[in-house]
């Protein structure tokens, strides 16, 4: 069975600063792997998706994201946040038509 | 773009009471989701359906039932709303195989069993 974790249940910056959230996959096969961000009170918008070739990935908003299937990780990257990136991200893994969810990080920027 | 609603956006039921959440999109997709979520625990997947007048367990479907009448609307029903099944819901779909592998997600509803 497929598993997604995310070390960093929190994690504060300041503005201006470069950010990485980690997360962690173990699956049997190489799965398709995501990153969704959720804004107070909303639904969650993708960011970003890896599927296969280049490992590192480009989203929206500057957000990137590098796969490594040597260390199983799909750790999301900016390189200087914004307060209004504060938000909860998770990151999710789908090989069977469902998708896994990590157990989320919330991320504060201090202004 | 691709949307998916839900109705109603919150709502407060009675313990015991039958609550019906549904879900509606206009993305043409086969795939589609119910998750809860709870504070700590991300999102886990309810029940899910890749095509009409069809449902599949996901990974807590205890205490759920969905319904998907067609393409577009997915229902799920709590029979009997115990406190423990406060949360918020999501719904989900996907094109899974086809165009892309994402989800597009509804808004969410806050459901309150008191």
């Amino acid at each position: 069975a497929q598993s997604v974790t995310q070390p960093d249940a929190r994690v504060t910056v300041s503005e201006g600063a470069s950010l990485q959230l980690r997360c962690k996959y173990s699956s049997s096969v190489t799965p398709y792997l995501f990153w969704y961000v959720q804004y107070p009170r909303q639904g969650l918008q993708l960011l970003l998706k890896y599927y296969s070739g280049d490992p590192v990935v480009q989203g929206v908003n500057g957000f990137e994201a590098e796969f490594s299937k040597s260390n199983s990780s799909f750790h999301l990257r900016k390189a200087s946040v914004h307060w209004s990136d504060s938000a909860v991200y998770f990151c999710a893994g789908a090989n069977t038509g469902k998708l896994t969810f990590g157990h989320g990080t919330i991320l504060r920027v201090h202004p | 773009e691709a949307a998916v609603t839900q109705s109603p956006r919150s709502k407060v039921a009675v313990t015991g009471g039958k609550v019906t959440l549904s879900c509606h999109q206009t993305n043409n997709h086969d795939y589609m989701y119910w998750y809860r979520q709870d504070t700590g625990h991300g999102l886990r997947l309810i029940h899910y359906s890749y095509v009409a007048d069809s449902t599949e367990k996901g990974d807590i479907p205890d205490g759920y039932k969905a319904s998907r009448p067609s393409q577009e609307n997915f229902s799920l029903i709590l029979e009997l709303a115990s406190l423990s099944q406060t949360a918020v819901y999501f719904c989900a779909s996907s094109d899974w195989g086809g165009s892309s592998y994402e989800q597009y997600f509804g808004p969410g509803t806050r459901l309150t069993v008191l």
